[in-house]
Formats: C-alpha cells, structure tokens, sequence
C-alpha cells in the first residue's frame, strides 16, 4: 500500500464550527506531515509528528491542532477559523530518519479542501 | 528571499510544443525532487536528481541537475494535455541550519492546449 488516504475530500464550515481532517497511511512510515496550500502556490508546512510526537510547529494559530493517534493516523482539528484558512490542506508522510535529510522523500494524500465561511 | 527560484511561474503552450522550467539557487543541494501537482490532487514525486551534472529521462520529460548543484531544469518535448499542472522543485540545501527541512520552490503552473 503505497498511499496517503485524506477525509473528507471536501469540507464547508462556519467560522464557529468545530471539525476534524483525517489522514491515514500503511506505509510504515513514522513521520507525517500537515501542509496547507493556496490555489497555484506550493504547500507550506504547518506541522511534522516524529514517531508519533509533534517535532515541528510552524508557528500555526492555535486554532489548528494536530493529533497524532497512532503511527498509521493523522488529524488536524479545526476550530474558529477564519475565511482566509480555505484552502487545500495535504497530509504527507514520510521515514521519519529523513525528515531533516535532503533524501527526504514525501508522499502526499490527494488533500482535502477547506472553504471557510 | 525564496531558497528555490523557479521560472517561468506560469506557462501556456500548445500541444505538441516543447518547453523547459528552471529551478535556481544560490546554494547548494545534496539532491533536489519534481513533484507535479494536478487539479484536484496532491503533488506527486516524478524525480530525484542526486549527482552534479546528472541527467535523468521519464518519458518525454528530461530532469538536469546543475554541475554545482545550484540548480535543475525540467525539460517536457511534445508537451500533451495531461502534462497540466503545477510543477514543484523542492530541496534541502547541503549545509542549511540545523533543523532545516525540505523546501519547495513556488512552482511552474502549465497548461497544455489541445
């Protein structure tokens, strides 16, 4: 299995709304990773989990908060967020002996696009 | 400053055309990756180029890596419709800060007209 699985594909909420991005990959890989990318721009890095614990946080507003449930699972739960947050939101993954390698490799889901209202 | 300058930003050609996107920088790479992007999807790896001067062929696309390693190309001949897409170089630069991650550059958008 050589995929990065994203849910839902498609998400609306409102501003007060509370909701939650899952990722899920069986590749053995223990680093996964959550992007946010705007139309024709290239994917910003939000935040990396290591073997299961948060290693980078680009300094994201709080109202975005990762969880790392298991090595296979990733969520991103959203709350009070702000119109200007829509956008494409990847998960990725990769081995975790890497993430600060130029061998770094990553393999991404397919996202799942937020608009916020 | 971006670490990874890529030109052109946006491109529109027929199909049937041939084109080349640039990937640049002040310095130096141990490897840099191609990923493309198509509507709707995540990016994609297509390469890694790993060696100074190193030229490697997927298809009809052709990737170069500089000599000094500063920089790579991206050659598409006969471009098709279904080569659309944003097309991304990304890099972790040789001697970087510690904690330095990969780094993407701001991507080619192509289209190919029928």
């Amino acid at each position: 299995d050589t995929e990065v699985t994203q849910t839902p594909k498609h998400l609306v909420m409102g501003m007060t709304n509370k909701k939650s991005l899952k990722c899920e990959q069986h590749m053995g890989h223990r680093a996964m990773y959550w992007y946010k990318q705007k139309a024709k721009k290239p994917p910003e890095l939000m935040f990396v989990y290591s073997y299961e614990k948060l290693s980078i946080n680009e300094s994201v507003p709080s109202r975005f908060s990762p969880e790392c449930p298991n090595s296979s699972l990733l969520n991103l739960h959203l709350h009070a967020l702000q119109p200007e947050d829509s956008a494409l939101y990847l998960c990725a993954s990769s081995q975790a002996d890497r993430v600060f390698s130029g061998a770094n490799v990553l393999t991404f889901g397919a996202g799942s696009r937020l608009t916020v209202l | 400053t971006q670490l990874l300058e890529q030109s052109p930003q946006f491109l529109s050609i027929q199909e049937g055309e041939n084109l080349t996107v640039y990937c640049n920088s002040s310095s130096v790479f141990s490897s840099l990756q191609w990923y493309r992007q198509e509507p709707g999807e995540g990016p994609v790896l297509l390469v890694t180029v790993v060696t100074g001067g190193e030229v490697k062929k997927l298809k009809r696309l052709t990737f170069q890596f500089g000599d000094a390693r500063k920089d790579s190309s991206l050659h598409i001949t006969a471009a098709q419709p279904g080569d659309t897409g944003l097309y991304l170089c990304a890099g972790l630069p040789l001697r970087g800060p510690s904690g330095s991650r990969l780094t993407f550059g701001e991507g080619t958008q192509l289209t190919v007209n029928p």
